[in-house]
């Protein structure tokens, strides 16, 4: 079975410039998930989709953030304009089922984002 | 706000050695229990999940689930270098906004040969 992809692997962009990353999950799975990642930190949540619904973007920096799964299969996650603070690694997850106290997520490989 | 808290370490071990992560968590009403190792430069990967009291092992991992204390750990028996890597605790809440999941900063573990 395929795991989670993501592209690209990493992405060097100067301050004010705009990057896109893209997510294809594993075959199957309902739910999709964009997490960010700061050296040194566990990741946190930006947006979930069940299907091609957004279910929680709570914490996604709205003015700067934009998020779309199309189709309810994959999915992208852009920023624009890109502050130093974004450089981090974006974490792609999904899971068959969110509502499944057992529901398990499977990370994909990560884009590493540099932003000079 | 959900809370996830983790000792950062780094914790280091011999090789054959015991090692022991713990992990605290602030919602009372969290189900789910999860144990993820990541390498340095990779993702995150599953290595343990827990939804009831008490110990459930897995090979050389045990996890152990404490919900009256809202404590969760993680033991790897017969450590290797193999296992040096930071291990990431994450808690799935009860439902509606809290249903997702929050992890911890991680503890860095190293197993010296």
């Amino acid at each position: 079975e395929a795991g989670v992809a993501q592209s690209p692997r990493y992405k060097i962009i100067e301050k004010r410039q705009s990057v896109a990353f893209w997510c294809n999950p594993i075959s199957g799975h309902a739910t999709l998930y964009w997490y960010q990642q700061i050296l040194g930190q566990g990741p946190k949540l930006l947006i979930q989709f069940q299907n091609n619904g957004v279910v929680d973007d709570s914490q996604l920096p709205k003015d700067r953030f934009s998020a779309e799964r199309l189709k309810g299969v994959d999915s992208t996650l852009k920023i624009q304009p890109a502050k130093l603070e974004d450089s981090a690694v974006y974490l792609c997850a999904s899971s068959l089922d969110r509502w499944g106290y057992t529901d398990t997520q499977y990370f994909g490989p990560g884009t590493r984002l540099t932003v000079l | 706000q959900k809370e996830v808290e983790q000792n950062s370490g780094p914790l280091s071990v011999p090789e054959g050695a015991i090692a022991s992560l713990n992990c605290t968590y602030s919602d009372r009403v969290s189900q789910s229990f999860f144990w993820y190792r990541q390498y340095s430069g990779k993702s995150p990967e599953l290595i343990m999940s827990i939804y009831s009291n008490g110990d459930k092992e897995d090979g050389r991992f045990t996890a152990q689930l404490n919900k009256a204390s809202q404590y969760v750990s993680l033991l790897i028996r017969d450590s290797q270098p193999s296992d040096s890597a930071t291990y990431l605790c994450a808690v799935r809440g009860s439902g509606g906004s809290n249903y997702k999941l929050t992890f911890g900063k991680g503890t860095l573990l190293t197993v010296n040969p």
